[in-house]
């Protein structure tokens, strides 16, 4: 079936530009993550949707970082004011259910180039 | 804190050799551990999973508490093996995440 797919897949935007990244997570999956993942490191943390809420925002940087799930399914992150430092990979997973020991499923990821 | 290390950016072995990616830990509670990998050009995938005690692909992680360390290890590395390795922790829902580290096998 279908995984995660996210998009765009390359985006580069002038500094100051408002960007706004798509995930599709996998039909019925109730549990929808963003990560940061910047060069050379691991994902962080960015934030927690279940279902259309969003439970936990608290790895979002800055208030420039906004991001939805308006009924459940599709999510949207969107960076408002870009700046250099902003420049990364945004991975989105999804989950069947939210739980300890849950696998997340990734999307491809979107890699963002502020310039 | 809550702090996933992963002490090699980079181990490079000869196709045949054992591996052994190290991962080291930080947590209060009992934790809940993961190895994600990602091929080339593709995306990130889950290897394996402490709660679950399984072997894929030949890679096995046992969870040392005393020592806080969930080693990746496979006895004989293959060429198809050669990947970033990630070692996760799960904090309720939230994945903490090392560097990750860089295997080459060589043929």
């Amino acid at each position: 079936g279908a995984g995660v797919s996210q998009s765009p897949r390359y985006k580069v935007a002038k500094r100051g530009q408002d960007v706004a990244l798509r995930c599709d997570p996998i039909s019925g999956h109730v549990s929808l993550f963003w990560y940061q993942q910047a060069l050379g490191q691991g994902p962080e943390f960015l934030t927690y949707f279940q279902n259309e809420a969003q439970l936990d925002k608290s790895g979002l940087p800055s208030d420039r970082f906004f991001a939805e799930r308006p009924e459940g399914s599709v999510s949207t992150l969107k960076i408002q004011r870009t700046q250099q430092e902003d420049s990364a990979v945004y991975l989105c997973a999804s989950s069947l259910v939210t739980g300890v020991g849950y696998e997340q499923y990734f999307g491809p990821g979107t890699r963002l180039t502020v310039t | 804190a809550q702090r996933v290390t992963q002490p090699e950016k980079l181990l490079s072995v000869f196709k045949g050799a054992p591996v052994e990616l190290k991962c080291n830990y930080s947590y209060s509670g009992s934790p809940e551990l993961f190895w994600y990998v990602q091929y080339s050009r593709q995306r990130l995938q889950l290897l394996l999973r402490h709660i679950s005690r399984e072997s894929i692909k030949g890679f096995t992680a046992d969870l040392n508490k005393g020592e806080t360390s969930f080693h990746l290890k496979k006895p004989f590395a293959q060429e198809e093996d050669s990947a970033m390795y990630y070692c996760a922790l799960d904090s309720n829902y939230q994945l903490i995440w090392g560097a990750g580290t860089k295997l080459i096998i060589k043929p």
